[in-house]
């Protein structure tokens, strides 16, 4: 198995731009998960799915975020306009019916 | 509230010097607790997954072990390649049919750094 997929790696954007940022889950997990890693804030849930249906928003610090999921292979996560203080490593994970989350290899985005 | 708390933040040791990571938590109801490694530049990578105090899961040189208000990453005789961030998260019984989605709640990691 490839693994979670992630697109792009990087990301370098200016502000006011939208980014949207693209995960591939593990063929046959039924949960995904976008998170957002920061020196300051550590690895921070923003929101996830269950069998395509989003189960918690809570993360998701501002309107300004949306996730989607419209089928079980592909998830997105959209920011608009997007701001400086939105740089950060953003990981997908997967998981099926063991809770053991698999991490794609993350997108490095940064907004000047 | 829920709480996950790892200590030291760093720890810095020689090749061969045996230690130990520390995970503990302060959580209503526990599902399962998970050890990750993470690498710079990559995302975290699964090692293990304890459901029930008194479990011990071994990999290599290391050894998970969980109590009932905290886990312990115990490696033996390290080596340079060790060197990573170790990250605990748990998963906590959600709901009134304890439904867990999988959502964790990470700790801040242990850097470890290995010297050779």
């Amino acid at each position: 198995d490839a693994g979670v997929i992630q697109s792009p790696r990087h990301e370098v954007t200016e502000m006011g731009q939208e980014v949207t940022l693209r995960c591939k889950p593990i063929s046959g997990h039924n949960s995904l998960f976008w998170y957002r890693q920061t020196m300051m804030r550590g690895l921070e849930l923003l929101i996830y799915f269950n069998n395509n249906v989003p189960i918690d928003d809570s993360g998701m610090p501002e309107d300004r975020f949306s996730a989607k999921m419209p089928n079980a292979s592909f998830s997105t996560l959209k920011i608009q306009p997007s701001e400086p203080r939105d740089s950060a490593v953003y990981f997908c994970a997967s998981s099926g019916l063991e809770y053991e989350q698999y991490f794609g290899p993350g997108t490095r985005l940064t907004v000047t | 509230e829920d709480q996950v708390t790892q200590s030291p933040e760093a720890l810095r040791l020689q090749e061969g010097e045996s230690s130990s990571l520390n995970c503990s938590y302060t959580v209503s109801g526990l599902r399962g607790l998970f050890w990750y490694r993470q690498d710079p530049g990559k995302g975290p990578e699964f090692l293990f997954t304890l459901y029930s105090a008194g479990e011990e899961k071994e990999k290599e040189r290391l050894k998970a072990t969980l109590t009932k208000k905290e886990s312990f990453l115990h490696i033996t005789a390290p080596k340079p390649e060790d060197s990573a961030t170790y990250l605990c998260a748990v998963d906590l019984l959600r709901g009134a049919g304890g439904t867990s989605y999988g959502k964790l709640t990470f700790g801040q990691g242990t850097i470890l750094t290995v010297h050779p």
